[in-house]
């Protein structure tokens, strides 16, 4: 069973646009979301992340929006640029946990 | 600091072959964990290693096993190789800020193709 998932699966958005990733979790012992960005040939590396005592966290030109009542989050990029070209991992756990749940990766490709 | 290396970063191994992969984690990292990435399934989690112990472990069958070294080295065994187990195998290291979340740092990862 997904604990966390992730839509959509392939997202396509034009230079200067703003992409938007959604995840969604079940279980509320979760407290900590991150955002990872892969490359390819690459690992996943840590984006951003969220904790749910905030609504939004933003650095630079990423923004992660939390709803805790409806157990979802969203990763926005705004002006989106080419080189925003990767896959996406939401994905959770707990504060003090060591154990992450993973999404199943949006793959976004910014058109010039 | 150099980052998590993996070896081999290509595998192709035969169904019924046994493979094992190495992880060196970050210096100073005594956590290691192992995901399998495959697409549309996205990261699922194998099994994490701290101090030498097994202390998580994912829903994977018994023919994926691992082991952590005294050094924090890592190796991840699959046995009976089969062909849904063809994926991209990941190596995570983390240290934990007191108090704070366990941050992962991902190694780029081995390959491994079952024909």
């Amino acid at each position: 069973q997904q604990q966390v998932k992730q839509s959509p699966q392939s997202l396509i958005v034009q230079k200067g646009g703003i992409s938007i990733i959604n995840c969604a979790y079940e279980n509320t012992a979760f407290d900590y979301f991150p955002w990872y960005q892969q490359f390819p040939g690459k690992g996943p590396a840590l984006l951003i992340a969220i904790r749910p005592d905030v609504s939004e966290k933003k650095e630079g030109r990423f923004t992660i929006s939390f709803n805790k009542s409806a157990k979802q989050f969203s990763l926005h990029i705004m002006d989106s640029q080419p080189g925003d070209s990767a896959t996406y991992f939401c994905a959770a756990s707990m504060w003090t946990g060591n154990q992450f749940y993973f999404g199943t990766g949006t793959s976004l490709t910014v058109i010039p | 600091k150099a980052g998590v290396t993996q070896t081999p970063r290509y595998l192709i191994k035969t169904r019924g072959q046994q493979v094992t992969l190495s992880c060196s984690p970050i210096s100073g990292h005594r956590s290691v964990s192992w995901y399998q990435q495959t697409p549309g399934q996205g990261l699922q989690f194998l099994f994490e290693y701290f101090s030498e112990t097994q202390r998580n472990k994912g829903n994977f069958p018994g023919r994926f096993s691992g082991r952590q070294f005294s050094n924090s080295r890592s190796e991840m065994n699959v046995s009976t190789l089969e062909l849904g187990d063809s994926a991209l195998y990941l190596c995570a290291s983390s240290f934990r800020v007191s108090g704070g979340p366990d941050t992962q740092y991902f190694g780029p990862g081995t390959r491994l193709t079952v024909l």
